[in-house]
């Protein structure tokens, strides 16, 4: 089976700063990757498909990159609403794992 | 709108049986495929079963293989999640997700049902 990581586990970041999360897979899994944002409480909400395809209705500062095995989502100029925690899934073989998820909270 | 409404969660015994639903609208339901993922108290997301929109293809994530029994009724525009030998680790909210095609990503969910195993 494919598996997830994430890095970091947790960040804390201001208004405006540009955060970037790392996702690595533990085999290439091409472009099958999709991150998601997840406020407490709520359903988690899709934010990029195929590792940089932005959804639709998403921001423009959200944005990802990659292939194969390592992924990046960056959030450039943090805005109130995206302090949030952030999982990678991948779709590429079953089963489809999320990522362990990473927490940006408010420095 | 597209929307997903799940229902069914409740206080299950271990051992014991529920079964969740998830009513869809608003979109062609049989051209999807659907999920179930679940997320423990305080933890990460955890996919646990994918049904393609014609039923041919169906997975499910190990810790389940054997216990849950996923399946749809297109007719119904309705999924569901047969769950059997509850144990407490499966309690956690469900969600069902639609596959929303390209590469499958999962791009409308519901809102979640809390299913408790407990005694």
């Amino acid at each position: 089976d494919i598996q997830m990581t994430q890095s970091p586990s947790s960040l804390s970041a201001s208004v405006g700063d540009r955060v970037t999360i790392t996702c690595r897979a533990s085999q290439s899994i091409s472009r099958f990757l999709h991150w998601y944002q997840q406020q407490p409480g709520k359903a988690p909400k899709l934010l990029l498909y195929a590792a940089s395809s932005l959804q639709s209705g998403v921001p423009s500062r959200f944005s990802g990159s990659g292939s194969g095995t390592n992924f990046t989502l960056t959030i450039s100029g943090l805005q109130p609403q995206d302090f949030a925690t952030y999982y990678c899934q991948q779709s590429y073989s079953t089963p489809f794992p999320f990522g362990p998820g990473t927490k940006v909270d408010i420095k | 709108e597209m929307l997903l409404v799940e229902s069914g969660g409740g206080l299950v015994q271990p051992g014991g049986s529920l079964r969740l639903s998830c009513a869809a609208s608003g979109f062609t339901f049989s051209s999807y495929s659907l999920n179930w993922v679940r997320q423990a108290p305080g933890k990460g997301l955890e996919w646990i079963s994918y049904i393609s929109g014609s039923t041919r293809t169906i997975y499910y994530t190990d810790s389940v293989k054997g216990r849950f029994t996923i399946s749809r009724d297109n007719a119904k525009n309705s999924l569901y999640l047969q769950m059997n030998n509850l144990r407490a680790e499966d309690t956690a909210v469900y969600y069902c997700a639609r596959g929303g095609g390209v590469n499958d990503a999962l791009d409308i969910w519901g809102q979640g049902t809390m299913v408790t195993v407990s005694s």
